[in-house]
């Protein structure tokens, strides 16, 4: 069976400060991949897809990247944070039509 | 850019009772539709998609599509405090799947 897991599971950073989530997915070949964000009580924003490794497209500039060194890993970093990037962080794949979500990271800039 | 609007933004409906929520995409080459459930402080899960008009019914869940008016709605009937969450209506483009668009959501209260 198919497993996502997402890491860490909550942090709190200070502006100005580096940033790296990452998530791996087990028992699927070559899925697709994605991270979203979702402010606190905001709408689900997805921020960049990547449908092979090496290969990553950004939907939404908020001074993050993100890279998929291996098949099944996305990472999504940032050099210097904002407060305003504060909020939940899902990564997900697809293989089809259905996206499944990993269980999030809660991000906390202070 | 496509936009996914929801209403109402919040619902509050009695156990047992239906609850119904609207979705509409703006984009005329949206084809496909999903219902998401997020739990406080949990990650959507996925409830129904779409694709063809009509009805589709799964337990409880009803959802209706009409591609006419690219409006979707998903009705729960007999409501359990359990069905309390942020509802997501999402949509895409078959074939561009990878641009799935989010509403903000409904916020459904089912009080005992």
């Amino acid at each position: 069976a198919q497993t996502i897991h997402q890491w860490p599971v909550a942090e709190i950073k200070a502006v100005g400060s580096p940033l790296s989530l990452g998530c791996t997915i087990k028992g699927k070949s070559s899925p697709n991949l994605y991270w979203y964000w979702q402010a606190t009580g905001g709408t689900l924003q997805q921020l960049f897809y990547s449908i092979t490794v090496g290969q990553v497209e950004s939907v939404v500039q908020l001074n993050l990247s993100a890279s998929r060194p291996k098949d099944d890993q996305f990472i999504l970093s940032t050099e210097k944070l904002l407060l305003s990037h504060s909020g939940f962080y899902l990564c997900a794949w697809s293989l089809g039509t259905e996206v499944f979500f990993g269980k999030g990271t809660r991000l906390t800039v202070v | 850019q496509q936009k996914v609007q929801q209403s109402p933004e919040s619902l509050i409906v009695p156990e047992g009772g239906m609850a119904s929520l609207n979705c509409t995409s703006s984009d005329r080459n949206v084809d496909y539709f999903w219902w998401y459930r997020q739990h406080s402080g949990k990650s959507p899960k996925m409830l129904m998609s779409i694709f063809s008009n009509g009805e589709k019914e799964e337990g409880r869940f009803t959802v209706h599509l009409n591609k006419a008016s690219l409006h979707t709605s998903l009705h729960i009937r007999d409501s359990q405090p359990s069905d309390s969450a942020l509802y997501l209506c999402a949509a895409s483009i078959t074939g561009s799947f990878n641009k799935l668009t989010f509403g903000a959501g409904t916020r459904l209260a089912v009080c005992p």
